[in-house]
């Protein structure tokens, strides 16, 4: 079967600097992605990984390794508005996205 | 820019009533989709569609089913809606099947 394991929660300090790891077994890989979700609110996009390496975007990036079926997304400098889930994604080889369940982080002033 | 469009923005619906969420995109994209949102779970794909005049099920379509008459709109229908079909949906386009999905900002549907 196809999975995508996030760690349920996590809480971290504002200004500071937090990992979010995601591991995935699926059929195929075409790509991995990361979404922002404010409670009551629609997934937003945050970065796309094809090939193994960091990605920058800002404040945030994110890592890949395929051959591990491992990624994570750091977020630096952290603000109260970053309190939301954060989902892992990966696209299998029919094209379809397999998500996570998501990381819900919480900031603490 | 609209982008994605969805409604209505919450339902209450009695079992058994039918009933069609609405989607429209105006960024001329290819390909839609149509989640659910569980707590607790993923998202998970119902139906979608890469092109207008075609579709596919996804992970979870008993229950539901489409249309993609044109390019913009993609409803999703529940014929007979149950319970356990009590969840948030989303909504969501991409440019191609392999491109990144933009969601519209979902309807909460509630089955009493």
């Amino acid at each position: 079967g196809q999975n995508i394991d996030q760690p349920t929660e996590m809480t971290a300090t504002e200004g500071a600097i937090v990992q979010i790891n995601c591991t995935y077994q699926t059929s195929g890989f075409n790509g991995l992605f990361w979404y922002q979700q404010h409670a009551g609110e629609a997934p937003t996009f945050l970065s796309y990984n094809v090939l193994d390496g960091l990605e920058e975007k800002g404040r945030f990036s994110s890592f890949l390794s395929r051959s591990k079926g491992y990624s994570y997304l750091l977020l630096k400098e952290l603000q109260m508005k970053d309190s939301a889930s954060y989902l892992c994604a990966v696209m299998d080889s029919n094209y379809q996205l397999i998500w996570g369940a998501g990381t819900k982080l919480i900031i603490k002033p | 820019i609209a982008g994605i469009t969805q409604a209505p923005t919450s339902q209450i619906l009695a079992a058994g009533r039918r009933m069609t969420l609405r989607c429209t995109q105006d960024m001329r994209h290819n390909a839609m989709y149509w989640y659910r949102q569980d707590l607790g779970l993923g998202l998970r794909l119902i139906h979608y569609s890469n092109t207008a005049g075609t579709t596919g099920k996804g992970e979870v379509p008993d229950g539901y089913s489409v249309s993609r008459a044109n390019t913009d709109d993609f409803p999703l229908t529940l014929a007979s809606a149950v319970p356990s079909q009590t969840s948030v949906y989303f909504c969501a386009s991409s440019s191609t099947s392999s491109d990144t999905q933009y969601f519209g900002p979902g309807t909460r549907l509630t089955v009493l």
